[in-house]
């Protein structure tokens, strides 16, 4: 079966500094791979996709970056983190029109 | 463009009472639906999902959801609440491969 791992749980970073935050999906192959984040007291916003090795998608203007390095690994970054930026963020992969999510990774910026 | 639309932020029930969370959505396709289920500090769980055929869906833990086209909604039941279903549920449409979430209902279940 297809599983999602993603880390770390939780993350505190100083404003300014950088961010990598890694998910790798097993069990599956040339899934469609996402970032969405979600702020306290809000909503689900998706962040990037990416439907193959080195096709990233961003959704909205921001700070963070994606890349897929590899068919199953998907990773968002930041050079310089905002304290806009804290928030839990959650990978998620589809094989077809379903979408599952991983356990999510908790980011505050100080 | 998509959207969903979940009515109630916050649905407070009594143990054994009727669950209703109610979803509407917006799209100019037939839509894939769903029903995500999130407990603190956790990510979200898929609770059930419309794409084609039988209009009234069974998911886990004793939810369903009907899709009414006339009324375009997708609205999510379970006749007898229980205190493990407190939870956040968020309704959401896919198109073309990604979901558009609404912004999230929280369900407080009171003994």
């Amino acid at each position: 079966s297809q599983t999602i791992h993603q880390w770390p749980a939780t993350l505190v970073q100083p404003v300014g500094s950088p961010l990598s935050l890694e998910c790798t999906v097993e069990g599956t192959s040339n899934p469609n791979l996402y970032w969405y984040r979600q702020a306290a007291g809000r909503g689900l916003q998706l962040l990037f996709y990416s439907v193959g090795i080195g096709q990233i998608s961003s959704e909205v203007p921001q700070n963070l970056s994606a890349s897929r390095p590899q068919d199953r690994q998907f990773i968002l970054s930041s050079k310089k983190l905002l304290l806009s930026d804290s928030g839990f963020y959650l990978c998620a992969w589809s094989g077809g029109n379903t979408i599952y999510f991983g356990e999510g990774s908790w980011l505050t910026v100080v | 463009a998509q959207s969903v639309t979940q009515l109630g932020s916050h649905v407070s029930v009594s143990e054994g009472a009727l669950v209703l969370l109610r979803c509407n959505y917006s799209s100019s396709v037939p839509p894939y639906l769903f029903w995500y289920v999130q407990y603190p500090n956790q990510g979200l769980q898929l609770l059930l999902k419309y794409t084609t055929g039988a209009t009234l869906v069974k998911g886990i833990n004793g939810f369903e959801a009907e899709f009414k086209k006339s009324e375009t909604s997708f609205h999510l039941t379970k006749p007898s609440a229980h205190m493990s279903d407190a939870a956040e549920y968020f309704c959401a449409v896919n198109p073309a491969g990604k979901l558009i979430f609404g912004q999230g209902t929280t369900l407080q279940v009171k003994p």
